[in-house]
């Protein structure tokens, strides 16, 4: 069984420049997640979908940062524009209702 | 924000030593569970505790949950390198969140 895939593994950009970051969930999994993880802490919940609909988005910076998650499968999350501080590893997770999470292997941005 | 502490944030260990990480909430769990996150790697699921007092074992982890439902700990037994990593506690219910634990991170020494 194929894992949560995202896409792209790693990503440079200059600040102030958009981004956008790509997930797969696990087939059947209806709920998936956005993290934040800075280096040395753990992952931090943006967004929560519940199929496609966003049960809870009160921790995303919604002046910059945006998510869909369209057929509720597929899931987007975009950041414009990007900031220096916005330099972290994000992560997709999906899970069936509040059972265990199944992470991707993340998208590492770095913000020059 | 975050509603779960984690002690100790370090923890070094020489190999063959045993190991504890302690979750604390602000708040009576319904249930907790624990990830792992290897060095450049993602987390993954180790257990989910439901029940106060419940004790789980995997090989030479042991997890705990608290009889009051708001502590959580990770034992690990004989420490080996594979074991190096980041515990993340998690709260999956409170506030519909699914909040993850500040972590501790495992240094085995050979």
């Amino acid at each position: 069984e194929a894992g949560v895939v995202q896409s792209p593994r790693y990503k440079i950009i200059e600040k102030k420049q958009p981004v956008a970051f790509w997930c797969n969930p696990i087939s059947g999994h209806n709920t998936l997640y956005w993290y934040l993880q800075n280096l040395g802490q753990g992952p931090e919940l943006l967004i929560r979908y519940e199929n496609e609909e966003a049960v809870d988005d009160s921790q995303l910076p919604k002046d910059r940062f945006s998510a869909e998650r369209l057929k509720g499968v597929d899931s987007t999350l975009k950041i414009q524009p990007a900031e220096l501080g916005d330099s972290a590893v994000y992560l997709c997770a999906s899970s069936l209702e509040a059972g265990e999470l199944f992470f991707g292997e993340g998208s590492r941005l770095t913000v020059l | 924000g975050q509603q779960v502490m984690q002690i100790p944030q370090y923890q070094h260990v020489q190999e063959g030593e045993d190991f504890t990480t302690y979750c604390n909430s602000s708040t009576t769990l319904s249930n907790i569970q624990w990830y792992k996150q290897r060095p450049g790697g993602h987390p993954v699921f180790l257990i989910q505790l439901v029940k106060s007092g419940e004790v789980k074992k995997q090989k030479r982890l042991t997890f705990q949950f608290g009889e009051a439902k708001k502590n959580s700990s990770l034992h690990i037994t004989a420490t080996q390198t594979t074991d190096v990593g980041t515990y993340f506690c998690a709260d999956p219910i409170t506030g519909n969140q699914f909040y993850f634990g500040t972590g501790t991170s495992l240094t085995v020494i050979p």
